[in-house]
């Protein structure tokens, strides 16, 4: 079946640019999570959805991330104003039920130039 | 947040041969997970372990939940050309209803012919 996936692929932006990148979880799942994955490391938490319900959104490093999921399936990360700092591979995942095993798509690698 | 120190960095091993990796932390966890992660690929689950001294396998791959709750290792044996990728541990933290992830930098595993 199809798994969890994310557009665009690749995307670059110009500093100051806003950004859009797109997750659309496995059909049927209730929970869907952002992670930012720096070069190098280990991906680290954004926000976390319960059907279109935010229920956490401790990870995002600032005011300028912005999540959304409004009808409880395809989930939107918006980046405004990008800073170089914000390179990075946006991963989701998405999940049958809170605590059961997340599946990552493939991510979006940003890059700022 | 919690933070998991994970060893070693990078690896380089012939194939054929058995490697080891291991996870530390400084809280506790009631969960261990260890996942691959191939490039261009979102991370895939390999191994979950629920209970402290539980050792579990899975084909060629056997990872064991430290007693302490503050340890795991991930070993691969008779290691192929297919084993290379990054591997992760990571833990969940109880955040609202849901389990977000906590991940370690991670171990990059090169297998030479």
């Amino acid at each position: 079946g199809a798994g969890v996936s994310q557009s665009p692929r690749y995307k670059v932006a110009k500093r100051g640019q806003d950004v859009a990148l797109r997750c659309d979880p496995i059909s049927g799942h209730v929970s869907l999570f952002w992670y930012q994955q720096a070069l190098g490391q280990g991906p680290e938490f954004l926000t976390y959805f319960q059907n279109e319900a935010q229920l956490d959104k401790s990870g995002l490093p600032s005011d300028r991330f912005f999540a959304e999921r409004p009808e409880g399936s395809v989930s939107t990360l918006k980046i405004q104003r990008t800073q170089q700092e914000d390179s990075a591979v946006y991963l989701c995942a998405s999940s049958p039920a809170p605590e059961a095993e997340q599946y990552f798509g493939p991510g979006t690698r940003l890059t700022v130039t | 947040g919690q933070q998991l120190n994970q060893s070693p960095q990078s690896m380089f091993i012939q194939e054929g041969e058995d490697v080891s990796m291991n996870c530390t932390s400084s809280s506790i966890f009631n969960t261990w997970l260890w996942y691959k992660q191939e490039p261009g690929e979102g991370p895939v689950l390999l191994i979950a372990l629920y209970k402290a001294g539980e050792l579990t396998s899975n084909g060629r791959l056997t990872a064991q939940f430290g007693i302490t709750r503050k340890d795991s290792f991930l070993n691969i044996s008779a290691s192929i050309p297919s084993d290379v990728g990054i591997y992760f541990c990571a833990g969940p933290e109880l955040s609202g209803s849901a389990r977000q992830l906590t991940f370690g930098s991670g171990t990059q595993l090169t297998v030479l012919p």
